[in-house]
């Protein structure tokens, strides 16, 4: 069993639409970070949330972090072919030592 | 600033035989680690070294695997016997700290791609 699952495991949009993918878990996590990772390459961090009910910006990513710390989203405006990766979600739990992964939602922006 | 270094790259094995994997993390980084990402997964931490110690070897298939960071620096991973689920990508990461919080940013090396035949 998955401690964080992300929805959609896939998805395929055209460039300029705008997409929300979603990470959950019935654990309340201390942190929570996303990453992006392309083919061939390991994870690159976006951004790190840690107050509940946070909400972060990267020019047209926006991250948010639940109330209760269980959940977070990732909202991408007007997406670009280079948003292309695999977007992965990790938190952090209790003492926080090490992270634990989603599965991943597998992003394809086609021009 | 160099980034984590892994090596080799690719690496293809028959079942039973074994592989050993290095890596260098970036310099002054005293937290190194090793996940094992498989295909369509998310990545799961291995072990995770403090120095020249391990913190956590929780999930490492200790029958199999090993690991080691000696004079606390470079690293590798061994795996002995491998079997057919072993194929996936290994990827090394190093932290300025231990504890994960906002300020302690965590990077990867590109990985390890290791298929067991």
């Amino acid at each position: 069993t998955q401690l964080l699952e992300q929805s959609p495991q896939f998805l395929s949009i055209q460039e300029g639409e705008n997409l929300t993918v979603y990470c959950n878990s019935s654990s309340v996590f201390s942190s929570l970070q996303w990453y992006r990772q392309e083919p061939g390459e390991g994870p690159v961090l976006l951004v790190t949330v840690v107050t509940g009910g946070e909400v972060k910006k990267l020019k047209r990513l926006t991250f948010q972090f639940g109330d209760a710390r269980k959940d977070s989203s990732l909202h991408i405006t007007a997406a670009q072919p280079g948003d292309t990766g695999l977007y992965l979600c990790a938190g952090g739990l209790g003492s926080a030592r090490q992270l634990t992964f989603g599965s991943g939602t597998q992003l394809t922006v086609l021009p | 600033e160099a980034g984590v270094a892994q090596s080799p790259r690719y690496k293809i094995i028959e079942k039973r035989q074994s592989v050993a994997f290095w890596c260098n993390p970036i310099s002054g980084h005293a937290t190194l680690y090793w996940y094992q990402q498989i295909l369509g997964q998310g990545p799961k931490l291995l072990i995770q070294f403090q120095n020249n110690g391990v913190v956590d070897d929780s999930q490492l298939p200790k029958d199999r695997f090993s690991a080691e960071r000696l004079k606390g620096v470079d690293s590798t991973l061994k795996i002995q016997p491998a079997k057919l689920e072993d194929s996936a990508v290994y990827l090394c990461a190093s932290s300025l700290e231990r504890q994960f919080f906002s300020g302690n940013t965590i990077y990867f090396g590109e990985g390890s791609w290791l298929t067991v035949v």
